[in-house]
């Protein structure tokens, strides 16, 4: 079975700060790893990928990702974080052989940017 | 291209009615999928379709759970006397590839 954990419920950090929001997962086989971000009222949008190559994935509005096979780690980071950045974010992750289509998605994390 | 549609935004019904929600995935994307995603946690698979085949469903539906997805167009999720558990937000999300394109959801509220 797959998982994906995301251990901080909430992450606080002032705005201009570097930001990172953890992830771990336990994926058979090599994985394929996203990060989504859902904002109040809205819909879940895709913020970047790792399927394969490159361990730092880089992708929306200047965020981006480490793939850390050895931590099995997928941790999100920005280097100056925003106050509009504050929303809620979601790991999410599967199997590249024999998980089918399912994504299986942490918890969240309700990221707080403040002035 | 306006997006992946879903209706209605809230729907409240008494336990033991049935449901149907509807959604409108991006025109071009052959890929469809169910989601189901309650308070402090995660979106927990449901089902998915490619085209109009369902190929894979999750043991979270039930046989009180099913979708339909005819011409490989909209979809529509079925839920038949429903419980107050199934009280949740269900999301529908549509893709062409790897990246999900996810609706604003429906919350059902079972009183």
């Amino acid at each position: 079975a797959q998982s994906v954990a995301q251990p901080e419920d909430q992450v606080n950090v002032a705005e201009g700060n570097p930001l990172t929001v953890k992830c771990t997962y336990s994926v058979s086989g090599n994985p394929y790893l996203f990060w989504y971000v859902q904002y109040p009222n809205r819909g879940l949008q895709f913020l970047l990928k790792y399927i394969t190559g490159d361990n730092l994935v880089k992708g929306s509005y200047g965020f981006e990702a480490e793939f850390n096979k050895s931590q099995t780690s997928f941790h999100l980071k920005k280097p100056s974080a925003l106050v509009s950045d504050s929303a809620l974010y979601f790991c999410a992750g599967r199997s590249f052989t024999g998980g089918g289509n399912k994504l299986t998605f942490g918890t969240g994390t309700q990221l707080k940017v403040e002035l | 291209d306006t997006g992946v549609s879903q209706d209605p935004r809230h729907k409240i019904t008494k336990r033991g009615q049935n449901v149907t929600f509807r959604c409108d995935p991006i025109s071009e994307h052959n890929r469809l999928y169910w989601y189901r995603q309650t308070l402090g946690q995660g979106p927990e698979f449901l089902t998915y379709f490619q085209n109009e085949a369902q190929l894979e469903k999750s043991r979270l539906l039930s046989d009180r759970f099913s979708a339909e997805r005819p011409k490989g167009s909209f979809s529509t999720l079925e839920i038949q006397r429903t419980e107050q558990g199934d009280s949740a937000m269900y999301l529908c999300a549509s893709s062409s590839t790897e990246k999900l394109f996810f609706g604003s959801g429906t919350q059902l509220s079972v009183l």
